[in-house]
């Protein structure tokens, strides 16, 4: 199965930073098969991002996703207090399908 | 709207069973894979299963033998009958919706509607 290890675990930025989170396959995703879900405290997860750097219904422009083969990054180009979440990669090329341990975005 | 609710989230003993709902809502529900996934307490993700529109399963390995996914097209309701429980099953399971390309031909495995979970606790 294709492993998924994001870095870093956590992240603290100010209101108005950059975000970059990073989540590496241990084999190559084909097609861009790499979602990004968003989880708030107590919620569930929201698809932010599919194959790879395609954004979901509603979600705004500031979050945006790159990437192939084995190295994908989502971006927030401009942290806002609402974003304070946990980030979740997940790959759907391989069976099963993985999830990432998860990127943790604090508010400095 | 689109929306999945589940039930039947409860505390159970260890080789205990019970079976989890979740009602759908807003799509027309025999046209979609539907899968549940599960959050361990404090833990990341897990896939659990997906039935394809099709009515074709799929499991993951640690729940293999023991976890049954089915539906109920009548009803638009997904169901996950869970026997022989393990303390390393306690988590929040989640039904979420796999995408399907708005032509109804391309299925993907990824999932873009969450329900909002239903809690299993072993114990």
């Amino acid at each position: 199965e294709i492993v998924l290890t994001q870095s870093p675990g956590t992240l603290s930025l100010s209101p108005g930073e950059r975000a970059t989170l990073s989540c590496r396959a241990s084999q190559s995703v084909g097609r861009g098969y790499l979602a990004w879900y968003q989880q708030k405290p107590g919620q569930a997860p929201r698809l932010l991002i599919y194959g790879a750097s395609s954004r979901g219904t509603g979600i705004p422009d500031r979050f945006s996703g790159s990437g192939s083969g084995t190295d994908f990054t989502l971006t927030i180009s401009r942290l806002e207090p609402e974003d304070i979440a946990v980030y979740y990669c997940q790959q759907y090329d391989g069976s099963p399908r993985t999830f990432g341990q998860g990127t943790k975005v604090e508010i400095k | 709207d689109v929306q999945l609710v589940e039930s039947g989230g409860t505390l159970v003993q260890p080789g205990g069973s019970l079976r989890l709902s979740c009602a759908a809502s807003g799509f027309i529900f025999s046209n979609y894979a539907m899968s549940w996934v599960r959050q361990a307490p404090g833990k990341g993700l897990e896939w659990v299963s997906t039935m394809s529109g099709g009515g074709t399963t799929y499991y993951a390995d640690s729940v293999k033998g023991r976890f049954t996914i089915s539906r109920d097209i009548s009803k638009n309701t997904l169901y996950l009958q869970v026997n022989s429980l393990r303390a390393e099953d306690t988590a929040i399971y989640y039904c979420a919706r796999d995408y399907l390309s708005p032509s109804g031909s391309l299925w993907y495995n990824y999932m873009d509607v969450w329900g909002e979970g239903a809690t299993v606790t072993v114990s």
